[in-house]
């Protein structure tokens, strides 16, 4: 079975610093690895995903995101928060073989002006 | 394209009333699921499908039921409310399932039961 474990469930990073939220997952087959974004009172938002190949992924709104096989975890960055990227981030797993996608808690993000 | 669409997007029931979440998708997409979303719970899994006429159960499929009779629409039923319910329904399509593709989610619907 397929899990997602994301470390902090709020995060709290001044204007202008880095952002780093923690995923680590559990799988037994490769995974396919996915950071999604959800403003307040909406659906969620693709930011990045891993499928195959280079392991540091780019998303949008500058988000970069590194598959490390090894340490079975997928870390989400971004070097300078902006205010507009206050929200509530989760990071997700899917394998062909379960053929569903797996959820973390979530975390939510506050920037301080 | 409207994307994923959900109503209606907000409901309140008393425990024991039986309704349906409606989700419709215009994009052709194989792959369609039902998530709720509860606080510190992140998002579960409740039924999903791989296409026309062919559901499954996911995480949390107890006290729902779906159908698939279409591509585009994807009803949750809720057969008698119970307040372990109330939660913020969330309904996604992909165009086939596989993992390299991209899940597009609608607003959702926020669910009281009480």
């Amino acid at each position: 079975a397929q899990s997602v474990t994301q470390l902090g469930s709020h995060v709290s990073v001044s204007e202008g610093a880095l952002v780093l939220l923690r995923c680590n997952y559990s799988s037994s087959v490769p995974p396919y690895l996915f950071w999604y974004v959800q403003y307040p009172n909406q659906g969620l938002q693709l930011l990045l995903k891993y499928t195959t190949g280079a392991t540091l992924v780019k998303g949008i709104n500058g988000f970069e995101a590194e598959f490390k096989k090894s340490e079975t975890s997928f870390h989400l960055t971004k070097p300078s928060a902006h205010m507009s990227d206050a929200a509530e981030y989760f990071c997700a797993v899917f394998t062909n073989t379960g053929n569903q996608f797996y959820f973390g808690t979530g975390t939510s993000l506050t920037v301080i002006p | 394209n409207a994307g994923v669409t959900q109503t209606p997007k907000f409901q309140v029931l008393k425990t024991g009333q039986s309704m349906t979440l409606q989700c419709a998708q215009d994009m052709n997409h194989e792959y369609m699921s039902w998530y709720r979303q509860d606080p510190g719970m992140g998002l579960r899994l409740i039924h999903y499908s791989v296409g026309a006429g062919i559901t499954d159960q996911g995480e949390v499929p107890n006290g729902y039921n779906v159908s698939r009779s279409t591509t585009e629409d994807f009803p949750l039923r809720l057969l008698s409310a119970a307040p372990s319910q109330t939660s913020v329904y969330f309904c996604a399509s992909t165009s086939s399932g596989r993992g390299t593709d991209t899940q597009y989610f609608g607003p959702g619907t926020r669910l009281t039961v009480l």
